[in-house]
């Protein structure tokens, strides 16, 4: 089966640009999770989606946004790009088993602002 | 919130010995673990889960790890290590959101390298 799969793997933006990153979770997964990871660090939580409602929302500003699509794919989009954002963008998709869910992961965007 | 503590930053050992990275938990009730794995330039696979099922938790390519509740600990340890795992461990806290579902919260990693 195939797993969470995103694109692109590389992406170079300058300061002020705009990003669309997807997502395409495991078939069956109906929530999708993004998380940023800048280098050095272990990742941080972004958003979940679940059914195309966003269900959380982590300490990131408004410029960074995402929608679930009925197909239960998803887009990360992140306005006024700064040399900050500059990370590996992680995509998870999720199943539930007796009341836990677990994430997946993909291989993840690598974005350079530049 | 809940929070993990991965208390090496660096770990080295010898191929064919024995692996141990820390891990401590801060909950307020019975927590979701998780230990997680990255190899350079590579996403996360998940190595192994603490379901409450049991203490004692095997997961993929021989590693596992015990949740101890008096410790509050979730170590994760592998008998004989080798070449193939070198790489960042992220030991995991899943937390509840508000609209339903969990966010993942990591440790700052612990980087395994392994020696011939």
């Amino acid at each position: 089966d195939a797993g969470v799969t995103q694109s692109p793997t590389h992406l170079i933006k300058t300061r002020g640009q705009h990003v669309t990153l997807r997502c395409s979770p495991i078939s069956g997964h109906k929530s999708v999770s993004w998380y940023q990871q800048v280098l050095g660090q272990g990742p941080q939580f972004i958003f979940q989606y679940y059914e195309k409602e966003e269900r959380g929302r982590g300490n990131f500003p408004d410029r960074f946004s995402a929608r679930q699509f009925p197909n239960y794919s998803s887009e990360l989009n992140v306005n006024a790009l700064l040399l900050g954002d500059s990370a590996l963008y992680l995509c998870a998709s999720s199943s539930w088993d007796r009341g836990q869910e677990t994430q997946y992961f993909g291989p993840g965007t690598r974005l350079l602002v530049l | 919130a809940q929070s993990v503590t991965q208390l090496d930053s660096h770990v080295s050992v010898s191929e064919g010995t024995p692996v141990l990275l820390r891990c401590n938990y801060s909950s307020s009730y019975s927590p979701s673990l998780f230990w997680y794995v990255q190899h350079p330039n590579k996403g996360l696979q998940l190595l192994l889960k603490y379901t409450s099922a049991a203490t004692l938790v095997k997961g993929i390519n021989g590693f596992e790890a015990e949740f101890k509740k008096s410790e509050t600990s979730f170590h994760l340890t592998k008998p004989s290590a080798h070449m193939s795992d070198a790489a960042e461990y992220f030991c995991v806290v899943s937390d509840q959101l508000t609209g339903g579902g969990n966010k993942l919260t990591f440790g700052t990693g612990t980087q395994l390298k392994v020696e011939l």
